[in-house]
């Protein structure tokens, strides 16, 4: 079965400084992986996937990240971090069928100070 | 020309109570889906129909019946609500996979908070 280790439940970093997400995932074929954020009090927004290709994948807001088949990784970065970007991010893994069925991680929330 | 759209989006009732949530996607997908958030922000997949069909089912108690009427809407009804059924529940959507198409991304709406009391 597939599942999505997020070991950061809780990040703080200073506006401006870089930012890494980390995120392991397990599952047995070519995974599908994603990135979203989730504001306060807000659904689900996409940042990144990666399908296949380059394992370096950007997204929106500046956000990129990089799939390493090696170490079963997919973690988020963003060279420079804004005070919008506080919110709880999720890695999440497809597995394909009929349906995509999304298995999410368990959540980092980043803070950003001042 | 919202895509993803739930209704209502804050949810208060009593234990016992039977209340239901609507979702409605403008996107052309069919494939939509629903999922619980927990208190700990833990996302978890309840269920999936593919052009109004059930094709996910996730060890989610039978008080909880999906009901799609057409490919653009998935409702949800849950029976004697539960204290634990304090969650947000959110719908996504996505085009089936075909055509080439290896895996389709969803598109996720804004949730709708329940509250049991």
């Amino acid at each position: 079965a597939q599942s999505v280790t997020q070991p950061d439940i809780h990040i703080t970093v200073s506006e401006g400084a870089s930012l890494e997400l980390r995120c392991n995932y397990s599952y047995g074929a070519t995974p599908y992986l994603f990135w979203y954020v989730q504001s306060p009090g807000q659904g689900l927004q996409l940042l990144l996937k990666y399908f296949s290709g380059d394992t370096l994948v950007q997204g929106i807001k500046g956000f990129e990240a990089e799939f390493k088949r090696s170490q079963s990784s997919f973690n988020l970065r963003k060279p420079s971090v804004h005070w919008s970007d506080a919110a709880e991010y999720f890695c999440a893994v497809g597995k394909t069928g009929t349906a995509s069925k999304l298995t999410f991680g368990t959540g980092t929330r980043l803070q950003v100070t001042l | 020309d919202t895509a993803v759209s739930q209704t209502p989006k804050y949810l208060v009732t009593q234990m016992g109570n039977d209340k239901s949530i609507k979702c409605e996607q403008n996107l052309g997908h069919d494939t939509m889906y629903w999922y619980k958030q927990d208190s700990k922000k833990f996302l978890k997949i309840m269920f999936s129909y593919n052009n109004k069909e059930l094709i996910i089912n996730e060890t989610v108690p039978n008080r909880f019946s999906p009901k799609s009427p057409d490919k653009a809407h998935l409702n949800l009804h849950i029976n004697s609500l539960e204290l634990g059924d304090s969650a947000v529940y959110f719908c996504a959507s996505s085009q089936s996979i075909g055509g080439g198409a290896s895996y389709n991304e969803q598109f996720f709406g804004p949730g709708t908070r329940l509250t049991v009391l």
